[in-house]
């Protein structure tokens, strides 16, 4: 069975303190690996999508990166706005083409 | 371009009730997806329409059910509402549903069964 695990399930930190969240996976096959962000009352906003070991990716203080096992997601030099619940989902190959699989998400709060 | 729209934003029911979600996807996106999120089990898939047929479908009970119009609009339907069934709903489009989807999602439906 296809398995997201993500850790922690809450992060504090203070303005300018980078860190890292971890997205573990069990899968037959990885088409994909998504990461989303969702805002309290809304729904998850697309960020990043990783397609095979080694590959990273960019969006100004966020960077995600991919390994056969596992994702990280790096926060540097975090600001208030980027609290947030960070999503991250997998699309194994063999269950459909839009079929996501998603973990139970990291709920960031960074402090000014 | 407008995103996601989901209507209404906020049901409450009582059990027994049935209700019925909408879901407008990005225009031209072709492929509609319906997730449950509750704080206990997260997001988890019910079921995804392409070009007006299921073509998946998660490991909920024969209650929920859905179906897709020629627009691509979706709707979903829940019989004989249970307390479990309170979550948020979310509706999630992509282009083509092959190959690699980057899925939009809406606001969702906040269902409170009472």
């Amino acid at each position: 069975e296809d398995q997201v695990t993500q850790s922690p399930e809450a992060l504090r930190l203070q303005e300018g303190e980078s860190s890292s969240l971890n997205c573990s996976y069990t899968v037959s096959g990885l088409r994909g690996l998504f990461w989303y962000r969702q805002d309290p009352g809304k729904g998850p906003e697309f960020l990043f999508t990783l397609y095979s070991a080694g590959e990273e990716k960019e969006k100004e203080r966020l960077k995600a990166t991919l390994t056969k096992k596992e994702s990280f997601l790096h926060i540097t030099a975090p600001k208030p706005e980027d609290s947030a619940t960070y999503l991250c989902a997998v699309q194994p190959r063999n269950s459909g083409y839009s079929t996501l699989t998603f973990g139970k998400g990291t709920m960031l709060l960074v402090s000014p | 371009k407008a995103g996601v729209t989901q209507t209404p934003r906020y049901l409450i029911k009582t059990r027994g009730q049935q209700v019925t979600l909408s879901c407008s996807p990005i225009s031209g996106h072709r492929s509609v997806s319906w997730y449950q999120q509750t704080p206990g089990q997260g997001l988890q898939f019910l079921f995804e329409y392409f070009s007006e047929t299921q073509r998946n479908k998660g490991n909920f009970p024969g209650r929920f059910s859905g179906r897709q119009f020629s627009n691509s609009r979706s709707e979903m339907n829940v019989s004989t509402l249970e307390l479990g069934d309170s979550a948020l709903y979310l509706c999630a489009s992509s282009l083509t549903g092959e190959g690699i989807n980057i899925q939009y999602f809406g606001a969702g439906t906040r269902l409170s069964v009472l």
